[in-house]
């Protein structure tokens, strides 16, 4: 059965820490992983990254695939109270389109 | 704000009520989704319209039942729910179910079954 495991599942920083989540996988057939944002309700995308594309970055966000070791890293450097949310890493299979198995997510409080 | 717009945004309703989650896009996507949100869960996915057809039905009790009226709307009709199925349900669309990594969720229904 397919497993997506996210840690820590909770953590608190300062503004200005640097934060790093983690995410393992075990999926048949990989297609792509993919993060998101959850604040209060609609979880907002961040990265996905493929065979084709393991390393992604956005300003103070960026991510990384080890497809070898299965997993993926996503950093926040320079952290801001706004990044305050849970943290969602998502994998899907390449024999089952359109469906995305989650991990159970990451909360990051940043305190001022 | 959100171009997955879902109605309502708070429900409340007996174990013998029938009630209807809707949920709208106007961006051209031709997948859209339901999941099931428990608290301080992740996102369980339900079921998957491509091309206003089901395609994935993850074994979802037939109490509820999704309905894809044309490329831009999809409903959920909930009938003699349970209050274990008390949960917030995210709607979400997608350009295609290729695309899946770029979906689009819209804040969801909160259901409390009494």
């Amino acid at each position: 059965e397919d497993k997506v495991v996210q840690s820590p599942l909770s953590l608190v920083v300062h503004e200005g820490d640097t934060v790093t989540l983690n995410c393992s996988y075990e999926v048949t057939n990989f297609r792509s992983l993919l993060w998101y944002k959850q604040e209060k309700k609609a979880p907002t995308f961040l990265f996905m990254l493929t065979s084709s594309g393991i390393e992604k970055k956005s300003g103070r966000l960026s991510s990384i695939l080890d497809k070898k070791e299965l997993f993926s890293i996503l950093n926040i450097t320079a952290t801001q109270t706004g990044d305050s949310a849970i943290y969602l890493c998502a994998v899907e299979a390449s024999d089952s389109w359109g469906k995305l198995q989650f991990g159970a997510g990451t909360q990051v409080v940043v305190t001022p | 704000d959100t171009e997955v717009t879902q109605t309502p945004k708070h429900l409340v309703m007996g174990m013998t009520n029938k009630k209807s989650l809707k949920c709208e896009q106007h961006m051209g996507h031709r997948a859209m989704y339901w999941y099931k949100q428990k608290a301080k869960k992740p996102p369980e996915l339900m079921f998957v319209y491509s091309y206003e057809k089901l395609s994935i039905n993850e074994s979802v009790p037939s109490r509820f039942s999704p309905e894809c009226p044309n490329s831009s709307l999809l409903n959920l009709h909930l009938h003699a729910l349970q209050p274990e199925d008390s949960a917030l349900y995210l709607c979400a669309s997608s350009q295609d179910r290729q695309y899946t990594g770029e979906l689009f969720f819209g804040e969801g229904s909160r259901l409390t079954v009494l």
